[in-house]
């Protein structure tokens, strides 16, 4: 069975930085695009940063560009996001999702950008 | 990038009864190898979304046959043969031809009359 846990959210003044967490397990992590996707309170899903198998491409929304980075370590089937210069607008739960068609999802972490 | 429009953006449904949600591209989502990267989800209340059909029209594993995706290009539909309480939530559509660019649809909120 798949399983993606998701760990690192929590409350962080503006301008401040999280580091979020996604453990994988069930399938064999090294060999599947990864992403993640958030969603504010009340509203819809945004992707937000994706990551090739082997993590040597990354992709990411022009709202986190140059704030955020994905990154991914095969050895611990963990996937990472970065954030960096957390803005309110940032505050959602944020997902990792499975594959190119995001066919599995974690339950997601609480991001809570807030002074 | 490509936007996804959804509607309608709530529908209520009388229990047994069918429902329908269209989902429009903006771009063709038709990949030069013949696949169609075009998805839905739903998302029930307090949980992560679900996918329910990949690629257009083909169910994912342990989604019910009342689940049927169809369409092409830039025109697309789920429909529901027979809505229940469980079937209850927020139906998103989302195209991957457009990588790396995930776009999502605005959502459809289905309720139960």
């Amino acid at each position: 069975e798949v399983q993606l846990l998701e760990s690192g959210g929590g409350l962080v003044q503006p301008g401040g930085s999280l580091r979020l967490s996604c453990a994988a397990s069930g399938f064999t992590f090294s060999k599947y695009t990864m992403g993640w996707v958030r969603q504010a309170p009340g509203t819809g899903l945004e992707w937000v940063s994706g990551i090739s198998d082997s993590g040597g491409t990354t992709f990411y929304a022009e709202s986190v560009k140059g704030r955020f980075t994905i990154s991914r370590d095969n050895s611990k089937d963990t996937l990472f996001l970065q954030m960096n210069s957390l803005r309110a607008e940032d505050t959602a739960v944020y997902y990792c999702a499975k594959g190119y068609g995001f066919d599995s999802w974690g339950q997601g972490t609480l991001v809570t950008v807030s002074s | 990038d490509i936007v996804m429009t959804q509607t309608p953006l709530s529908l209520s449904v009388t229990p047994g009864q069918p429902a329908s949600i269209s989902c429009k591209s903006s771009e063709s989502l038709l990949h030069s190898n013949g696949k169609t990267y075009l998805y839905w989800y739903l998302q029930k209340s307090g949980q992560p979304p679900q996918l329910l059909i990949y690629e257009v029209s083909n169910r994912f594993s342990g989604v019910p046959d009342k689940f049927s995706g169809s369409g092409s290009g830039t025109d697309f539909t789920l429909k529901i043969s027979r809505v229940e309480a469980e079937d209850v939530g927020i139906y998103y559509c989302m195209q991957s031809i457009q990588l790396p660019r995930w776009t999502f649809g605005q959502g459809t909120k289905v309720e139960i009359k």
